[in-house]
């Protein structure tokens, strides 16, 4: 089974500010990554997903994240943000069987003016 | 686009009450999830089912179960509802096999009293 782990719980960030939130797996087999965000009172959208090929994917909204097997990492990045971005952000992995789908804890991103 | 629909916005039952959550989906989707949402812990799986009849554990079980009698729907039953299962539920669906992106639902915020 995989597992999922974002360090930061909260990230604050003044608006035009870069920021990147972190993500790290595990798992004892191939991996498929993804990011979610979640704005406040909505449902989850998928802002990119990772499956193969290039390790730097980008999403919408300008954001990207990067795949690193030798780090298992997934880290989001986005240059400069802004009001609209603050949100709670989910790193997600599925296991290549298509199946068991695991959310990490989240980390809710602040931006502020 | 693709519809999850959860019966209920807001729920308010009572310790020891049975309670249904229901979620149907409109895109012939084989695979279906039940999460729990709980701030700090992310999204946890409860049950996933990959086809009708079929249901599979996820992480956190116990005190659930689930019903899948038709491909569309995806029902979660707690048994006795306690209060530590006050939180927001969240139902998804994604088609079978190579890596695909979940549908989710707009939650259902169940309180136990």
């Amino acid at each position: 089974a995989q597992s999922v782990t974002q360090l930061d719980s909260q990230v604050p960030v003044f608006e035009e500010a870069p920021v990147e939130l972190r993500c790290n797996y595990s798992s004892s087999v191939s991996v498929y990554l993804f990011w979610y965000v979640q704005y406040p009172n909505q449902g989850l959208q998928l802002l990119l997903k990772y499956l193969s090929g290039s390790t730097l994917v980008k999403g919408i909204n300008g954001f990207e994240a990067e795949f690193n097997k030798s780090q298992t990492s997934f880290h989001l990045r986005k240059p400069s943000v802004h009001i609209s971005d603050t949100a709670e952000y989910f790193c997600a992995a599925q296991n290549n069987y298509g199946q068991n789908f695991v959310f990490g804890p989240g980390t809710r991103l602040s931006v502020l003016p | 686009d693709v519809k999850v629909t959860q019966s209920s916005r807001y729920l308010v039952k009572r310790t020891g009450e049975k309670v249904f959550l229901e979620c149907v989906q409109d895109m012939d989707h084989e695979n279906m999830f039940w999460y729990r949402q709980d701030p700090g812990l992310g999204l946890r799986l409860i049950y996933f089912s990959y086809d009708v009849k079929m249901k599979e554990k996820g992480d956190i079980p116990e005190g659930y179960s689930v019903s899948r009698e038709k491909k569309e729907r995806f029902s979660l039953i707690l048994e006795s509802a306690s209060t530590n299962q006050t939180s927001m539920y969240l139902c998804a669906s994604s088609r079978q096999g190579r890596p695909e992106k979940l549908f989710f639902g707009s939650g259902t915020q169940l309180s136990v009293l």
